[in-house]
This record gives structure tokens, sequence and C-alpha cells, in this order.
């Protein structure tokens, strides 16, 4: 089973409200991303947690606020976001990021965020 | 960073036609994978392979380490492979960075 499972699978918000994204993955895996796709663009990474620490932040601005509760748990904390934050969310995770051939990583189906 | 190109950007093709899709990278790699995302946005891994040849049914995939790029065969194509075609490396410059090239975008048409 390789199945990343993240949820909402759609979500609208307002400027001034507060969301979460939600990821989840029971293969065991250690290490969990976030990556932002805005339309016809590849995927970019935000963040990366590593055994439930968190190891990259690729210069995301504050208001997106990730957190891992556990190592099968990723969220995503949405603060007063702007329109151009509009993407789809993906969430992935590998099984351990510190041995090479057991980085593979996989998948969810996504969230897409409008931002009004 | 490393520079990771493919080619062709887009490609239309008719319901049993083959195609290759490349990908070029500008650096030695840890992890090279490809992925399709469907028209929904899910994104499904094809190949893990930062070196060698494999199959998977009528998908095959190779990558030359030493020159810096890889293949992905397409043979006898279906409709449903349609979508958006990713190759993504990981060049060990930061734990499990990956880095995608621009996409191929495929339409079969039937």
């Amino acid at each position: 089973d390789t199945e990343v499972t993240q949820t909402p699978k759609h979500l609208v918000m307002g400027m001034t409200n507060k969301k979460s994204l939600k990821c989840e993955q029971h293969m065991g895996h250690r290490a969990m991303y976030w990556y932002k796709q805005k339309a016809k663009k590849p995927p970019e990474l935000m963040f990366v947690y590593s055994y439930e620490k968190l190891s990259i932040n690729e210069s995301v601005p504050s208001r997106f606020s990730p957190e891992c509760p556990n190592s099968s748990l990723l969220n995503l904390h949405l603060h007063a976001l702007q329109p151009e934050d509009s993407a789809l969310y993906l969430c992935a995770s590998s099984q351990d990021p510190t041995v090479i051939a057991k980085n593979i990583q996989y998948f969810g189906a996504g969230t897409r965020l409008s931002v009004l | 960073g490393i520079q990771v190109e493919q080619s062709p950007p887009d490609l239309i093709l008719q319901e049993g036609a083959n195609s290759t899709l490349r990908c070029n990278f500008s650096d030695s790699v840890n992890n090279l994978q490809w992925f399709h995302q469907n028209p929904w946005g899910q994104l499904i891994n094809l190949f893990y392979i930062p070196s060698g040849t494999k199959q998977n049914g009528r998908l095959s995939a190779t990558t030359v380490a030493t020159e810096r790029y890889s293949l992905l065969y397409i043979s006898s194509s279906q409709t449903t492979d349609s979508g958006v075609y990713f190759c993504a490396v990981d060049y060990g410059g930061s734990q499990g960075n990956l880095i995608f090239g621009k996409g191929t975008k495929l339409s079969v048409k039937p």
C-alpha cells in the first residue's frame, strides 16, 4: 500500500480565514513533504519533515505554518492568505530520507485551494 | 542549483502510437523519478530509476547517469495516458528535495 491521504480535496477560503490542510500516511514513512503547485507549473517544495523534525523550509511566508504531530500525520495551517496563494497543495512521504534508495516519494491527490 | 529540462514540452499522439520523452539534468543525481499527473492533479509514481532500465507494461524507462539523461518510452498509447509527465531528481543537496522538470504535456487522441 503506497497511499497518502489528503483532506480536504477542495478548499475555498477568504483572506481573513484560518484553515488547515491534513495529510496522513500509514506506511511507516519517516519523511513527509509539502509541495505547492501553481497551474501549468511543476510542484515546488515548501517544507520537509524528517523524523518529525522540520529539516527544510524553502523560504515560505509565515502565513503557512507546518506541523507534524506524529510520524503519520502532517498538517499545514493557513492564515491570512493572499489570492496568489491559490494553488494545488501536494503532500508526499518517503521511507527514510537519510538512505538514498529509500527516498522514493509517494504523493497524495492534493488539496485544491482557492483564496478569495 | 541543478537544472532539469524536459522535452518536448507538448506532445499530441494518435491512439496506438509510440513516444519517447526526455529528461536532461545538469549534475549527478541520487534519485530520479518519473511521474504521471492526471487531469485531477494526482501525481502517480511511474519509475524510480537513478540508473539502468526498467519496464512496467507499456511503459519503460532508461537512465544513463554518466550522460545525465533519462528517457521514458510509452508504447501503444491510450487516451488514459494523457496528462503531464514529470521527471524529478534528488541531487543530494538537501534531504529528499525533489527538483522537478517543467513536464511534458501529452494528449492522446482517439
